[in-house]
């Protein structure tokens, strides 16, 4: 069965330094990879998605992913965290059963300090 | 273009109360999705229309929730009797095509449903 795994709830960076969110996922088929992010008091919105074509994704406000099949992995990147990053981020896979079901992991939530 | 609408967004009852939620998706969406999402959880999958059939209900408590898609538009979840671990926000999502796996899910802001 799959499954997506957030390692880290909680993940706290300087406004500028690196972000870095960490995503496992495992799958017996090839997967199709997601991260949305979430900001409070609202619904969940799409920053980039996997979808077999390249391995490297770049999605809005500057984050991009690594699809990476021997890790079983796709991390979120960004180079430099604004304030305005702070959020909670969700991976998630979905995969063909017989019809496709996403499963999302628990998530991280992002701290930036000034 | 407008988004997912959702109604109420917050809602109090106590426990073995009913409660529905309502769910306007983008027009032209073909898929609707129902998600429960625990604090500190990410969304689970409750339930999974295409156009008004039911693709997805396995994780449905089908004793205590139900759902509809009437003319394949909107869509209500109703809980009765409602538990205290039903506590959650409650998120609908839509989708353009049949549900593929590359699908793109747009997000409406949720009912915050809590059951004292």
């Amino acid at each position: 069965a799959q499954s997506v795994t957030q390692l880290g709830s909680h993940v706290s960076v300087s406004e500028g330094a690196l972000v870095l969110l960490r995503c496992n996922y495992s799958s017996s088929v090839p997967p199709y990879l997601f991260w949305y992010v979430q900001y409070p008091n609202q619904g969940l919105q799409l920053l980039l998605k996997y979808t077999s074509a390249a391995t490297l994704v770049k999605g809005i406000n500057g984050f991009e992913a690594e699809f990476k099949k021997s890790e079983t992995s796709f991390h979120l990147t960004k180079p430099s965290a604004h304030m305005s990053d702070a959020a909670e981020y969700f991976c998630a896979v979905s995969v063909n059963t017989g019809g496709f079901k996403t499963i999302f992991g628990a998530g991280t939530r992002l701290f930036v300090k000034a | 273009e407008a988004g997912v609408a959702q109604s109420p967004r917050y809602k109090i009852i106590e426990k073995r109360q009913s409660v529905a939620f309502w769910c306007n998706p983008i027009s032209g969406h073909a898929t609707l999705y129902w998600y429960q999402q625990i604090l500190g959880q990410g969304p689970k999958l409750l339930i999974q229309f295409q156009n008004n059939g039911v693709v997805d209900d396995s994780q449905l408590p089908k004793d205590r929730f139900s759902a509809e898609r009437l003319k394949g538009v909107d869509s209500t979840l109703k809980i009765q009797p409602a538990k205290l671990e039903d506590s959650a926000v409650y998120l609908c999502a839509s989708s353009y095509r049949g549900g593929g796996g590359t699908d793109t899910q747009y997000f409406g802001p949720g009912t915050r449903l809590t059951v004292l």
